[in-house]
């Protein structure tokens, strides 16, 4: 029943060293998220797939990348982990942003950088 | 800059009390508000979809108003069960998809 799937689940990687999150979706939806949410912070959109169109949100550093190979998986991938990139990253999707739809999102995985 | 406010931070209740929470917004900037409930270890839910103003949704104990004019909308537990416990969160979607921004959520902790 997994509609949006995050791995790993939990995260460790080392100051420095790339690391890549993904998510993989069984919604067939066109907008995929990325979001990054620190202890006791609202969520912040980096940037968003609608298909294959990137949009990345203008205060989202360039060390965050993404790529969506196909419909159903979304990678974030991290360039260079600082210790101020631990949090938790969420995905989510949604059938078209400017519907004003709901999104759906996976579980998160919380990044730990050492 | 867009910014949502979400009130109170956290609010412990028993079981069977009433409760609400804030949703506050730029009223100038309005397209769509949701509101999700994420419990701990699983995955943000979605609530409610409201688009217009003076809307109010319902799923079974839980409702929520809408006021657009005056940016604000407000989420209600009735009797609350400890399976309410989660935080709450309440995101803003602006003008044509120009924005879309979470608040920070409220924590709800119910008592048995």
């Amino acid at each position: 029943d997994a509609m949006v799937i995050q791995n790993p689940r939990y995260q460790v990687t080392q100051f420095g060293k790339p690391v890549t999150l993904s998510c993989s979706q069984t919604l067939n939806h066109n907008v995929m998220y990325w979001y990054q949410q620190k202890s006791s912070q609202a969520p912040k959109l980096l940037f968003h797939y609608y298909d294959k169109d990137f949009n990345n949100e203008a205060d989202t550093p360039d060390n965050f990348q993404s790529r969506r190979p196909n419909t159903s998986f979304c990678f974030l991938d991290i360039r260079s982990p600082g210790l101020g990139d631990a949090a938790m990253y969420l995905c989510a999707t949604s059938r078209d942003r400017l519907a004003g739809g709901e999104q759906f999102f996976g579980p998160g995985t919380r990044l730990t950088v050492l | 800059i867009l910014n949502v406010e979400q009130s109170p931070q956290s609010l412990h209740v028993q079981e069977g009390d009433s409760t609400n929470f804030t949703c506050s917004f730029p009223s100038s900037n309005f397209y769509a508000l949701h509101w999700y409930r994420w419990e701990t270890a699983k995955s943000p839910e979605a609530l409610f979809v409201m688009t217009l103003n003076g809307d109010e949704k319902k799923k079974g104990r839980i409702s929520a108003t809408l006021n657009t004019k005056e940016g604000y909308s407000y989420l209600y537990i009735k009797g609350s069960q400890p399976e309410d416990s989660a935080t709450y969160l309440c995101d803003l979607l602006g003008q044509a998809g120009t924005a879309l921004i979470f608040g920070k959520g409220t924590t709800l902790s119910v008592s048995s």
